[in-house]
C-alpha cells in the first residue's frame, strides 16, 4: 500500500513565524500535492509538483511556498505564519503523468498559528 | 467559476440499509471522477473512480453512477455498516495538461450510521 507520511499530526505555532511541514511518500510517486481543508470549504489546492525541482502553484498559492528536492520529499513552507493560516493540512502523491489516477492522501497536519 | 459540489451536507442512514450520496459537477469537460471517504482524524481514503467514458463502475459494497447528461455523480453503498460514518467527498478533474492530477473536490456530506 501507499504510504503517504506527514511528520507532524499537530503544530502551533506564532504568528510571523516560519514553518515547515513535512510529507513523505514510499512508492516512488512523481506526483505530490499539498492542500489545506477547512470546514465548509472542502479541500483546496495550496501547491503541486510533477518532479523534482518543479512546483506549480494550484488554487491559493498565496503565503506558501514549497521545495521538492528529492522525489519522495514535499515540504510546504509558511514564511510568515498567520491566523488565517490555521487549518488542516493534507499531503498527497500520485503516480504517473499525463494519466489521471487517485490521489494517495497522508493523515494530515492540524496547525494552529496564535 | 465552475465547482464540485454536493446536495446534502449530512445523511442519516439506518444500519442495514442503502446509502446514496449525490454530487453535482459543473465543468463539462471533466472526465474524471473520484470519491473518498474521510474518517476523523485521517486524511481521505480513495473509495473508487470513473472515467467519463462509463456510466457505472462497481466496488465492495459500493456503486458510482456517473451521468453527463445532467452533470451528475452519485455513490451508492450497500448495505450501510457503522464503518461506513465519515464524511464522503467527491472530486473532479477535466485530464487537461494544464490542469491534469489538481481535483476538485466537493465540501462533503457527513454520513450517519445509526442503529
Amino acid at each position: 500500500d501507499v504510504k503517504v507520511t506527514q511528520s507532524s499530526r499537530y503544530l502551533v505555532k506564532r504568528t510571523g513565524e516560519k514553518v515547515f511541514l513535512e510529507c513523505v511518500q514510499d512508492m516512488d510517486h512523481e506526483n505530490m500535492f499539498w492542500y489545506r481543508q477547512d470546514p465548509g470549504l472542502g479541500l483546496r489546492l495550496i501547491y503541486f509538483s510533477y518532479d523534482v525541482k518543479m512546483k506549480e502553484k494550484g488554487d491559493i498559492p498565496e503565503g506558501y511556498s514549497v521545495s521538492r528536492e528529492k522525489k519522495e520529499r514535499f515540504s510546504l513552507i509558511l514564511e510568515s505564519a498567520s491566523t488565517n493560516q490555521t487549518s488542516m493540512y493534507l499531503c498527497a502523491s500520485s503516480p504517473g503523468q499525463g494519466l489521471n489516477s487517485p490521489l494517495h492522501f497522508g493523515n494530515g497536519t492540524r496547525l494552529t498559528v496564535t | 467559476g465552475e465547482s464540485v459540489g454536493l446536495h446534502l451536507p449530512t445523511l442519516s442512514v439506518q444500519e442495514g440499509d442503502n446509502s446514496i450520496i449525490n454530487c453535482a459537477y459543473s465543468n463539462s469537460a471533466s472526465d474524471y471522477f473520484i470519491w473518498y471517504k474521510q474518517e476523523s482524524g485521517k486524511g481521505p481514503q480513495f473509495i473508487i473512480d470513473i472515467r467519463s467514458n462509463m456510466d457505472k463502475r462497481q466496488g465492495q459494497r459500493v456503486t458510482v453512477l456517473l451521468n453527463k447528461t445532467v452533470k451528475h455523480l452519485s455513490l451508492q453503498i450497500a448495505a450501510t455498516q457503522p464503518g461506513d460514518s465519515a464524511v464522503y467527498f467527491c472530486a473532479e478533474n477535466t485530464g487537461r495538461r494544464d490542469s491534469w492530477g489538481k481535483l476538485q473536490f466537493g465540501a462533503g456530506t457527513q454520513v450517519v450510521v445509526t442503529p
